[in-house]
Protein backbone atom coordinates (compact mmCIF):
# COMPACT_ATOMS: atom_id res chain seq x y z
CA UNK A 1 0.00 0.00 0.00
CA UNK A 2 1.69 3.43 -0.84
CA UNK A 3 2.11 5.86 2.18
CA UNK A 4 1.49 9.46 1.91
CA UNK A 5 2.85 11.60 -1.14
CA UNK A 6 3.61 14.70 -1.00
CA UNK A 7 4.83 16.55 -4.09
CA UNK A 8 6.84 18.76 -4.75
CA UNK A 9 9.69 17.68 -2.18
CA UNK A 10 11.50 21.43 -2.56
CA UNK A 11 10.17 24.42 -3.75
CA UNK A 12 12.04 27.66 -3.86
CA UNK A 13 10.10 31.12 -4.24
CA UNK A 14 10.04 35.02 -3.61
CA UNK A 15 8.51 37.33 -1.03
CA UNK A 16 4.90 37.86 -2.90
CA UNK A 17 4.79 35.22 -4.60
CA UNK A 18 2.32 31.90 -3.70
CA UNK A 19 2.81 28.56 -3.86
CA UNK A 20 0.66 25.28 -3.82
CA UNK A 21 1.69 21.95 -2.13
CA UNK A 22 -0.38 18.85 -2.72
CA UNK A 23 -0.80 16.17 -0.64
CA UNK A 24 -1.97 12.41 -1.66
CA UNK A 25 -3.20 10.03 1.55
CA UNK A 26 -2.96 6.42 1.59
CA UNK A 27 -5.74 4.87 -0.03
CA UNK A 28 -8.79 4.77 2.42
CA UNK A 29 -7.92 7.70 3.72
CA UNK A 30 -10.40 10.66 4.18
CA UNK A 31 -8.63 12.74 6.76
CA UNK A 32 -5.94 15.07 5.52
CA UNK A 33 -4.20 17.37 8.37
CA UNK A 34 -1.52 19.72 7.55
CA UNK A 35 1.51 21.36 9.54
CA UNK A 36 4.36 23.57 9.39
CA UNK A 37 8.02 22.54 11.43
CA UNK A 38 10.37 25.41 11.44
CA UNK A 39 13.66 25.44 13.85
CA UNK A 40 12.03 27.81 16.22
CA UNK A 41 8.40 27.05 16.42
CA UNK A 42 8.92 23.09 16.05
CA UNK A 43 5.52 21.11 14.51
CA UNK A 44 2.30 23.48 13.99
CA UNK A 45 -0.74 22.42 13.47
CA UNK A 46 -2.59 24.23 10.41
CA UNK A 47 -5.48 22.43 9.70
CA UNK A 48 -7.52 19.43 8.94
CA UNK A 49 -9.70 18.18 5.95
CA UNK A 50 -11.97 15.70 6.55
CA UNK A 51 -14.79 14.48 3.29
CA UNK A 52 -14.18 18.31 1.80
CA UNK A 53 -14.93 19.78 4.47
CA UNK A 54 -12.06 21.75 7.01
CA UNK A 55 -13.05 20.53 10.09
CA UNK A 56 -9.87 21.57 12.34
CA UNK A 57 -7.95 24.58 12.06
CA UNK A 58 -4.91 26.12 13.57
CA UNK A 59 -3.55 29.45 14.56
CA UNK A 60 -2.15 30.44 11.36
CA UNK A 61 -2.99 33.70 8.76
CA UNK A 62 -5.63 33.65 6.25
CA UNK A 63 -3.03 33.70 3.92
CA UNK A 64 -2.62 29.98 4.47
CA UNK A 65 -5.67 27.86 3.10
CA UNK A 66 -6.59 24.46 2.23
CA UNK A 67 -8.88 22.31 0.25
CA UNK A 68 -9.39 18.71 -0.32
CA UNK A 69 -11.04 16.76 -3.42
CA UNK A 70 -13.18 14.23 -3.54
CA UNK A 71 -10.86 11.72 -4.36
CA UNK A 72 -9.41 12.88 -0.77
CA UNK A 73 -6.44 14.29 -2.39
CA UNK A 74 -5.91 17.43 -0.88
CA UNK A 75 -3.50 20.60 -1.38
CA UNK A 76 -2.47 23.97 0.86
CA UNK A 77 -1.81 27.11 -0.71
CA UNK A 78 0.42 29.87 0.72
CA UNK A 79 -0.43 33.42 -0.69
CA UNK A 80 1.63 36.68 -0.64
CA UNK A 81 4.75 34.67 0.49
CA UNK A 82 6.78 36.08 3.96
CA UNK A 83 10.44 34.87 4.97
CA UNK A 84 9.13 33.35 7.68
CA UNK A 85 7.27 30.67 5.59
CA UNK A 86 10.41 29.16 4.87
CA UNK A 87 9.49 25.55 6.40
CA UNK A 88 8.82 22.04 5.70
CA UNK A 89 5.43 21.09 5.47
CA UNK A 90 4.06 17.75 6.57
CA UNK A 91 0.82 16.22 5.63
CA UNK A 92 -0.24 13.75 7.71
CA UNK A 93 -3.83 11.22 6.63
CA UNK A 94 -5.92 8.92 8.69
CA UNK A 95 -8.75 7.21 8.52
CA UNK A 96 -10.96 9.97 10.15
CA UNK A 97 -12.89 8.51 11.94
CA UNK A 98 -12.28 7.51 15.09
CA UNK A 99 -10.50 8.65 18.05
CA UNK A 100 -7.56 6.25 18.28
CA UNK A 101 -6.49 5.99 14.71
CA UNK A 102 -2.85 6.28 13.79
CA UNK A 103 -2.02 9.46 11.84
CA UNK A 104 0.55 8.54 9.05
CA UNK A 105 2.50 11.34 7.15
CA UNK A 106 4.77 11.74 4.43
CA UNK A 107 7.74 13.23 3.62
CA UNK A 108 7.24 16.66 3.04
CA UNK A 109 7.90 19.57 1.20
CA UNK A 110 10.64 21.82 2.32
CA UNK A 111 9.30 25.55 1.25
CA UNK A 112 12.63 28.11 0.77
CA UNK A 113 10.92 31.68 0.76
CA UNK A 114 13.98 34.51 -0.75
CA UNK B 1 1.98 26.57 29.21
CA UNK B 2 3.64 23.65 27.04
CA UNK B 3 0.98 20.80 26.23
CA UNK B 4 3.71 18.03 25.08
CA UNK B 5 7.53 18.67 27.57
CA UNK B 6 10.50 16.72 26.29
CA UNK B 7 13.43 17.61 28.64
CA UNK B 8 15.95 16.22 26.54
CA UNK B 9 17.61 17.96 23.50
CA UNK B 10 19.37 15.09 23.16
CA UNK B 11 20.40 11.62 24.31
CA UNK B 12 23.22 9.19 23.35
CA UNK B 13 23.21 5.87 23.56
CA UNK B 14 25.90 2.67 22.53
CA UNK B 15 24.41 0.30 20.30
CA UNK B 16 22.54 -2.33 21.21
CA UNK B 17 21.56 -0.95 24.50
CA UNK B 18 18.08 0.29 25.65
CA UNK B 19 17.15 4.15 25.70
CA UNK B 20 14.29 5.73 27.38
CA UNK B 21 13.01 9.06 25.96
CA UNK B 22 11.12 11.47 27.81
CA UNK B 23 7.83 13.37 27.48
CA UNK B 24 5.35 14.43 29.99
CA UNK B 25 2.10 15.74 28.94
CA UNK B 26 -0.73 18.61 30.37
CA UNK B 27 -4.44 17.97 29.26
CA UNK B 28 -7.80 18.71 31.19
CA UNK B 29 -9.32 15.94 28.53
CA UNK B 30 -9.90 12.69 30.40
CA UNK B 31 -9.76 10.74 26.80
CA UNK B 32 -6.78 11.62 24.70
CA UNK B 33 -4.39 9.72 23.06
CA UNK B 34 -0.22 9.65 23.03
CA UNK B 35 1.69 9.02 19.86
CA UNK B 36 5.71 8.92 19.15
CA UNK B 37 7.37 9.69 15.94
CA UNK B 38 10.41 9.11 14.28
CA UNK B 39 12.06 12.09 12.04
CA UNK B 40 15.30 11.07 10.14
CA UNK B 41 17.10 13.47 8.26
CA UNK B 42 15.27 12.83 5.38
CA UNK B 43 12.06 14.67 7.13
CA UNK B 44 9.69 11.68 6.88
CA UNK B 45 7.61 11.61 10.32
CA UNK B 46 7.53 7.32 10.76
CA UNK B 47 4.84 6.79 13.28
CA UNK B 48 6.10 4.37 16.40
CA UNK B 49 3.25 3.45 19.15
CA UNK B 50 -0.01 4.82 20.06
CA UNK B 51 -1.34 4.70 23.75
CA UNK B 52 -5.24 5.63 24.64
CA UNK B 53 -5.52 7.33 27.70
CA UNK B 54 -7.87 4.58 28.65
CA UNK B 55 -5.36 1.88 27.51
CA UNK B 56 -4.94 -0.07 30.75
CA UNK B 57 -1.55 -2.06 29.32
CA UNK B 58 1.41 -0.14 28.43
CA UNK B 59 1.34 0.35 24.49
CA UNK B 60 4.37 -2.11 22.48
CA UNK B 61 5.09 -2.17 18.99
CA UNK B 62 8.98 -4.81 18.32
CA UNK B 63 11.70 -2.69 19.87
CA UNK B 64 9.27 0.18 20.84
CA UNK B 65 7.37 0.17 24.18
CA UNK B 66 5.29 3.52 26.25
CA UNK B 67 5.89 3.84 29.83
CA UNK B 68 2.55 5.70 30.60
CA UNK B 69 2.17 6.88 33.82
CA UNK B 70 -1.00 8.28 33.73
CA UNK B 71 -1.44 9.89 37.50
CA UNK B 72 2.12 11.54 36.60
CA UNK B 73 0.96 12.21 32.93
CA UNK B 74 4.13 10.83 31.23
CA UNK B 75 4.56 8.97 28.65
CA UNK B 76 8.05 7.92 28.14
CA UNK B 77 9.34 5.90 25.05
CA UNK B 78 11.81 2.90 25.39
CA UNK B 79 13.64 1.80 22.71
CA UNK B 80 15.47 -1.34 23.48
CA UNK B 81 18.62 -3.25 22.09
CA UNK B 82 18.67 0.44 20.01
CA UNK B 83 20.33 0.46 16.33
CA UNK B 84 22.81 2.63 14.33
CA UNK B 85 19.66 3.08 11.91
CA UNK B 86 17.68 4.58 15.84
CA UNK B 87 19.85 7.97 15.12
CA UNK B 88 16.88 10.30 14.44
CA UNK B 89 14.58 13.11 15.94
CA UNK B 90 11.92 11.86 18.28
CA UNK B 91 8.51 14.11 18.52
CA UNK B 92 6.23 13.37 21.68
CA UNK B 93 2.63 14.18 20.38
CA UNK B 94 -1.00 14.53 22.15
CA UNK B 95 -4.49 14.15 20.85
CA UNK B 96 -7.24 15.57 23.42
CA UNK B 97 -10.74 15.05 23.48
CA UNK B 98 -12.55 12.37 21.99
CA UNK B 99 -11.70 12.19 18.07
CA UNK B 100 -14.83 14.77 17.48
CA UNK B 101 -13.05 17.97 15.78
CA UNK B 102 -9.48 16.86 16.75
CA UNK B 103 -8.76 13.64 14.99
CA UNK B 104 -5.76 15.51 12.80
CA UNK B 105 -5.04 17.50 15.42
CA UNK B 106 -1.95 16.60 17.52
CA UNK B 107 0.21 18.71 19.51
CA UNK B 108 4.00 18.17 19.35
CA UNK B 109 6.69 18.30 21.89
CA UNK B 110 10.14 20.13 20.64
CA UNK B 111 11.63 16.58 20.37
CA UNK B 112 14.81 14.51 21.04
CA UNK B 113 17.64 13.52 19.42
CA UNK B 114 18.91 10.64 19.47
CA UNK B 115 22.70 9.76 18.95
CA UNK B 116 23.54 6.14 18.74
CA UNK B 117 27.08 5.13 18.63
CA UNK B 118 28.62 2.05 17.26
Amino acid sequence: KAGVTQTPRYLIKTRGQQVTLSCSPISGHRSVSWYQQTPGQGLQFLFEYFSETQRNKGNFPGRFSGRQFSNSRSEMNVSTLELGDSALYLCASSLGGQAGEKLFFGSGTQLSVL
Amino acid sequence: AQKITQTQPGMFVQEKEAVTLDCTYDTSDQSYGLFWYKQPSSGEMIFLIYQGSYDEQNATEGRYSLNFQKARKSANLVISASQLGDSAMYFCAMREGRGGTSYGKLTFGQGTILTVHP
